[in-house]
């Protein structure tokens, strides 16, 4: 069976500092990844997408990035960190074949930038 | 562009009762998926239910329910015999059906709690 995991959990950083939050799935190949923010009480945000090893795609203009380094490992970084940048951080994968294929998420990271 | 609202920012419900959620969307797209989501207060996503633009029957899987009514763009979900466990934050989705990377767009999303 396939799983997603995320790390950390949880994290707490100053506005400046840099961020790196990783993903990894297991049990599956090629999978489309996805890096998306969740404000409090709102819905999901797509950042960014990859159906490959080093292919990103952005959606969004912001002071992230992304990186896929392995196929099945997925990245969000950033070299200063906003108060804006707050949120809670959810990777997901699904097969890459179909559009129509559901998404499978991590249980997430809450970000706090003081 | 696509777009999914959800004009209902929370629901209340009593035990054992049926509640349906509402979800319209808004696409060019001929082909396309719709998903709902749940997310308790743990935060984690949980798929509960998919339908195809092309399915003609509204997809069911055991106590959630789709009502697909095409030609209104709606995709309500309803949930029979509500449970406390339901108590959550759900998620109405739509994602393309052509290319490669199924991009999704979620709505704002709609509270549920289940009253004992």
């Amino acid at each position: 069976s396939q799983t997603i995991h995320q790390w950390p959990a949880t994290l707490v950083q100053p506005v400046g500092s840099p961020l790196s939050l990783e993903c990894t799935v297991e049990g599956t190949s090629n999978p489309n990844l996805y890096w998306y923010r969740q404000a409090a009480g709102r819905g999901l945000q797509l950042l960014f997408y990859s159906v490959g090893i080093g292919q990103i795609s952005s959606e969004v203009p912001q002071n992230l990035s992304a990186s896929r380094p392995q196929d099945r490992q997925f990245i969000l970084s950033s070299k200063k960190l906003l108060l804006s940048d707050s949120g809670f951080y959810l990777c997901a994968w699904s097969r890459g074949l179909a559009g129509v294929n559901e998404q499978f998420f991590g249980p997430g990271t809450r970000l706090t930038v003081l | 562009a696509q777009k999914i609202t959800q004009t209902q920012p929370g629901m209340f419900v009593q035990e054992k009762e049926a509640v349906t959620l509402d979800c319209t969307y808004d696409t060019s797209d001929q082909s396309y998926g719709l998903f709902w989501y749940k997310q308790p207060s743990s935060g984690e996503m949980i798929f509960l239910i998919y339908q195809g633009s092309y399915d003609e029957q509204n997809a069911t899987e055991g106590r959630y329910s789709l009502n697909f009514q095409k030609a209104r763009k709606s995709a309500n979900l309803v949930i029979s015999a509500s449970q406390l466990g339901d108590s959550a934050m759900y998620f109405c989705a739509m994602r393309e059906g052509g290319g490669r990377a199924g991009k999704s767009t979620f709505g704002d999303g709609t509270t549920l709690t289940v009253k004992p």
